[in-house]
């Protein structure tokens, strides 16, 4: 089993549409989780750590659910400039910040 | 807003020859980090160093890889014999403290023929 699975998408919507991101993480003992936007062969940029209480940016909501081991990402009025792919990123327990990254998601959005 | 700067931006090379790589971390952090990403892949670990000494590293950074802190400002991954699967982008980041966030720089996009 991967240690973080996504959808890889691509996820094709319009602009001002809702969309929204899963994941998925195989390690229990995970201490913290972020979703990173890489935009083509560029490097991982972070958007937003994410808490178990929910926590929201603007557009963005990420949401952590320990038990399900489970991570979310909604963006509200998607905008062109939002088009990349979304990493979906966990720190690995007990180690010095090592980070592993999922596949990522891929969105498109269209006028 | 300060950032990690990687040289060069693109380096082609023959296979079984030596390559630097090379990264200035943001300059008050402690930690550092090198991944990579073999395209259409997801990124990978490759090695974390604190301290002027490697504190993990995975089962990709083997013999043929090595980092250096040389001059407490430059922050560098060599590899001694490269091969064709080390074709790759190699993203140095850096981080404050352990448990902070993680600062990527642009990359290295490594192609070796």
């Amino acid at each position: 089993r991967k240690e973080v699975e996504q959808d890889p998408g691509p996820f094709n919507v319009p602009e001002g549409a809702t969309v929204a991101f899963n994941c998925t993480y195989s390690n229990s003992a995970s201490q913290s989780f972020f979703w990173y936007r890489q935009d083509c062969r560029k490097e991982p940029k972070l958007l937003m750590s994410v808490y178990s209480s929910g926590n929201e940016d603007g557009r963005f909501t990420a949401q952590l659910n320990r038990a399900s081991q489970y991570i979310s990402l909604l963006i509200r009025d998607s905008k062109l400039s939002d088009s990349a792919t979304y990493l979906c990123v966990v720190n690995r327990a007990g180690g010095y910040n090592k980070l592993i990254f999922g596949a990522g998601t891929r969105l498109a959005v269209h006028p | 807003e300060p950032e990690v700067t990687q040289t060069p931006s693109h380096q082609v090379t023959q296979m079984g020859q030596e390559v630097i790589l090379r990264c200035v971390p943001i300059s008050n952090h402690l930690y550092f980090y090198w991944y990579r990403q073999i395209l259409g892949q997801k990124v990978e670990f490759l090695v974390s160093f604190y301290n002027n000494e490697i504190s993990e590293k995975s089962e990709i950074f083997d013999d043929q890889f090595s980092v250096e802190r040389p001059d407490g400002s430059n922050f560098t991954l060599k590899i001694r014999s490269t091969k064709l699967e080390d074709s790759a982008m190699y993203f140095c980041a850096s981080g404050a403290g352990l448990q902070e966030t993680q600062y990527f720089g642009p990359g290295t996009r490594l192609l070796v023929l």
